[in-house]
């Protein structure tokens, strides 16, 4: 089993309000990622959990702000966007895959949350 | 540093014929690939991926790719597509950075339309 899951899938917010987006995985993965993805574009990373520790903030506007309360959950507080915040936004975890000499990390997703900021 | 560089933002293909999307990457130290799909309005799923061996890697859905050192490619191949198979495919490198965590690099991705 490689589910991660997302709620809300949709969500439109005005610039004044606050709204949490909220991801989960049971497959006990060390790691878990936010990313942003604009349309017709790769997805962009922006945060990284390991072992429930920030380990990697892309310079990302202090309006987003993660947190990461147990090994399985992942959240990802918003507040104050602004309309050129609408994107999707997707979560992944990942686990270790050794090749015998070294290895990584293999990233399973989600399937987003479609925000929309007016 | 890592790059990837996919050669086709499109790829137009009638349905049952074949179809190879092309990826060429660049990489300083150990290198892993791997293939995403990505339909509307959906997240990424993992079609395959090759960290060592045998350097053709099978997946799911049919798709197959080689990995090819010297001439640092990864390109996805599938002998006959069907019109589910219209979708974005990104390919992404990842590096053993000796890190708990993994950092992938994406392409820009390739748009797969498969016509009746």
């Amino acid at each position: 089993d490689t589910e991660v899951t997302q709620t809300p899938k949709h969500l439109v917010m005005g610039m004044t309000n606050k709204k949490s987006l909220k991801c989960e995985q049971h497959m006990g993965h060390r790691a878990m990622y936010w990313y942003k993805q604009k349309a017709k574009k790769p997805p962009e990373l922006m945060f990284v959990y390991s072992y429930e520790k920030l380990s990697i903030n892309e310079s990302v506007p202090s309006r987003f702000s993660p947190e990461c309360p147990n090994s399985s959950l992942l959240n990802l507080h918003l507040h104050a966007l602004q309309p050129e915040d609408s994107a999707l936004y997707l979560c992944a975890s990942s686990k270790r895959d050794f090749d015998g000499t070294g290895g990584t990390d293999t990233q399973y997703f989600g399937p987003g949350t479609r925000l929309t900021v007016l | 540093a890592q790059s990837v560089t996919q050669l086709d933002s499109q790829v137009p293909v009638f349905e049952e014929a074949p179809v190879e999307l092309r990826c060429n990457y660049s990489s300083s130290v150990s290198v892993y690939l791997f293939w995403y799909v990505q339909y509307p309005n959906q997240g990424l799923q993992l079609l395959l991926k090759y960290l060592s061996g045998s350097t053709l890697v099978k997946g799911i859905n049919g798709f197959e790719a080689e990995f090819n050192k010297s001439q640092t490619s990864f390109h996805l191949r599938k002998p006959s597509v069907h019109i589910s198979d219209t979708a974005e495919y990104f390919c992404a490198v990842s590096g053993d950075g000796g890190t708990s965590y993994g950092k992938l690099t994406f392409g820009q991705g390739t748009i797969l339309t498969v016509h009746p």
